[in-house]
């Protein structure tokens, strides 16, 4: 069965430091995401994307936040700066129409530990 | 606010035995629903969805209940196995585009 992989599963980096985490979306699903999930708490939407651009962003998508598909089959999630509470779980994810019309399918997801 | 979350945060069950799993969402506006459980260390897998025009939809050994009347949803799990140890998370699509999780039910198999 078809799924989404992220790499790399664990990234550790200094607190201001830019970070980026991949994933690779299943083939022929045409929309994208990026959810967190602190330790302990629920999972978390940060930012849709279709069509080459961003369709939805959360607050907690603000300006150190971008996304990127640089090729066909990468998509991409870049935290500059990074502070001690971007510390999370980070799950992407791709679906074969919008949010509201077709289940997401996760990858396993980048634990990001900021010190 | 609108807000989806699960009236128990631990359930354990007897392997064999049926396991419900309850969800309460606030947003009337909701019309797409989704349960997914997570093992630990991987990301959350889909179950099974509902639409809000439908009030009962079965797959493989769980069944999705929608009772729009008190905004409550439920996961039933047939014949419980210790493969379903894991937490299940039901979350709602409506008003915005977004996914939103509900905080998760920790569901534990018993020998």
């Amino acid at each position: 069965e078809p799924e989404v992989t992220q790499t790399p599963s664990h990234q550790v980096t200094q607190m201001g430091q830019e970070v980026i985490l991949r994933c690779v979306p299943i083939s022929n699903h045409l929309y994208f995401y990026w959810y967190r999930q602190i330790l302990g708490q629920k999972v978390e939407f940060l930012v849709s994307f279709y069509n080459n651009e961003i369709s939805e962003k959360s607050e907690i998508f603000d300006d150190q936040f971008s996304v990127e598909r640089p090729d066909g089959s990468n998509f991409t999630l870049k935290i500059r700066s990074t502070k001690l509470e971007d510390s999370a779980m980070y799950f992407c994810a791709s679906s074969e129409l919008g949010q509201a019309d077709s289940p997401l399918h996760f990858g396993n997801g980048t634990r990001l530990t900021v010190t | 606010g609108e807000s989806v979350g699960l009236h128990l945060p631990t359930l354990s069950v007897q392997e064999g035995d049926n396991s419900i799993i309850n969800c309460a969402y606030s947003n009337s506006a909701s019309d797409y629903f989704i349960w997914y459980k997570q093992e630990s260390g991987k990301g959350p897998q889909f179950i099974i969805d509902i639409r809000s025009n439908m009030d009962k939809r079965q797959g493989q050994r769980v069944t999705v209940l929608l009772n729009k009347t008190v905004k409550h949803l439920s996961l039933q799990i047939a014949a419980t196995q210790p493969g379903d140890s894991a937490v299940y998370f039901c979350a709602e699509c409506g008003s915005g585009y977004a996914l939103n999780f509900g905080k998760g039910t920790s569901l534990l198999v018993t020998p």
